[in-house]
């Protein structure tokens, strides 16, 4: 089945820096790659996501690059706020047989700007 | 739309007792997922759904688990008997298919 590494598992910036999560993904066959923010105590929440059709994709301060080559995918945060603060996790979908539709996730990194 | 609705919200409960989580996905969406999240072991997959019909239970930890689909609208996430080591905060998703998951608020369940 599908492996996902997440680095680093903790993060700490300057707001206004930027900050970079990095995610490595095992199978070639997986498809689609969302990430997922949770502040303490709440549900993850989709913040954007990049099909292996795409290269890059941009959402105001959030970008999303994909090498499938390399099996990896980062996620870009510019002019970092303190409302950014919380864990974020990566995830890659099964694309296809009986996994169909299952996400495996990263382990998740603990996110902290400072202002 | 009220996105996915879990109940309760919270349940305390002594070891062995049985536990039941309830889940209503989003109208319309045909697959449904159940998680749990532990600081140990992250985001897990338990049990998937779709259509209905579960697809993929191998995340499932052992029998003391059971999930159901009865209908389109409402999932349930069965423990008998709980354990202390079944703490947790379940999630419950769900989705379009290739369309992104989404999440309820989750049961934050401790078992005394």
């Amino acid at each position: 089945g599908e492996n996902v590494e997440q680095h680093p598992s903790t993060l700490s910036v300057q707001e206004g820096d930027s900050a970079v999560i990095k995610c490595t993904y095992s199978d070639s066959a997986s498809n689609y790659f969302p990430w997922y923010k949770q502040e303490l105590g709440k549900r993850p929440q989709l913040i954007i996501d990049i099909r292996s059709n795409v290269g890059e994709k941009k959402d105001q301060r959030i970008a999303v690059t994909l090498n499938k080559t390399a099996k990896h995918f980062s996620l870009h945060i510019t002019e970092t706020q303190p409302e950014d603060s919380a864990v974020y996790f990566c995830a890659a979908k099964d694309a296809g047989g009986t996994s169909y539709g299952k996400l495996t996730f990263g382990q998740g990194t603990i996110l902290t700007v400072h202002p | 739309d009220a996105g996915v609705i879990q109940s309760p919200r919270h349940e305390v409960t002594e070891m062995g007792q049985e536990v039941t989580l309830r889940c209503k996905p989003i109208s319309g969406h045909d697959y449904l997922f159940w998680y749990r999240q532990t600081m140990m072991r992250g985001l897990e997959l338990l049990i998937y759904f779709n259509n209905n019909v579960p697809i993929d239970d191998s995340g499932m930890p052992e029998d003391r688990f059971s999930a159901k689909m009865p209908n389109a609208s409402f999932s349930t996430l069965k423990i008998q008997p709980s354990e202390p080591r079944d703490s947790a905060v379940y999630f419950c998703a769900s989705s379009v298919r290739n369309q992104p998951q989404h999440f309820g608020d989750g049961t934050r369940l401790s078992i005394l």
